[in-house]
């Protein structure tokens, strides 16, 4: 149980496009989700907090215009990154948190997505 | 008040040995403690946690110890194997309310044959 999926797990797109992640969590529903973006031998940097039905809360320093992220159900949220800069090139990590189960406060991560803008 | 201090940044240990990874908080309003596992190109997958009620859990060849007073908590790996070899995050968050989690700068374990 608890299986966050998401896709693309790669994509290429050219500077200037916008390229859309998808996260799901496939056994559990999920009020809150997560997004995350990782570096290169680098921990995981928090970029939002994605609440169903409600407008995402984004850390310090990250763009939301820039970083779109809906979450229209309980099992989809869709970060959209918009106008990609060869600077966005990242491995993003989505990561979901049953709300099913009372109590529960575990993260479960997707697979990450690998963006290489060129 | 955020920070979790992870230690060491790289492990090195023969197959068979015990490896330790080393984390420290300074938010005493944290109550979990989870313990990511990561290999290259994958998301981190959750291995272990603990709260505070306990001084130390163990699942399988993965154990936790938590020292509430020194603010410290650490994961052991026992009989450590080549599968073994990947970077471990510790992480750190509240329970209650709204609340994300606090990650460390993970350790980089290579277990060698």
């Amino acid at each position: 149980g608890a299986v966050v999926s998401q896709h693309p797990s790669w994509v290429i797109c050219k500077s200037g496009t916008s390229v859309k992640i998808e996260c799901r969590s496939l056994d559990f529903q999920a009020t809150t989700m997560f997004w995350y973006r990782q570096f290169p031998k680098q921990s995981l940097m928090l970029m939002a907090t994605s609440n169903e039905g409600s407008k995402a809360t984004y850390e310090q320093g990250v763009e939301k215009d820039k970083f779109l992220i809906n979450h229209a159900s309980l099992t989809l949220s869709t970060l959209t990154v918009t106008s990609a800069h060869p600077e966005d090139s990242s491995f993003y990590i989505c990561s979901a948190r049953d709300s099913e189960t009372s109590g529960s406060y575990e993260q479960y991560f997707g697979p990450g997505t690998r963006l290489t803008v060129t | 008040q955020q920070q979790v201090k992870q230690s060491p940044q790289s492990l090195i240990v023969q197959k068979g040995g015990i490896s330790i990874i080393n984390c420290a908080y300074e938010n005493t309003a944290f109550d979990y403690f989870p313990w990511y596992q990561q290999f290259p190109g994958k998301g981190p997958a959750l291995l272990i946690a603990i709260r505070p009620d306990v001084s130390e859990k163990k699942e399988g060849r993965f154990t936790i110890s938590f020292n509430k007073s020194a603010k410290q908590f650490s994961l052991h790996i026992m009989d450590s194997q080549p599968g073994d070899s990947a970077t471990y995050f510790c992480a750190a968050s509240r329970t209650s309310g709204y609340s994300t989690l606090t990650f460390g700068k993970g350790t980089m374990l290579l277990v060698s044959p």
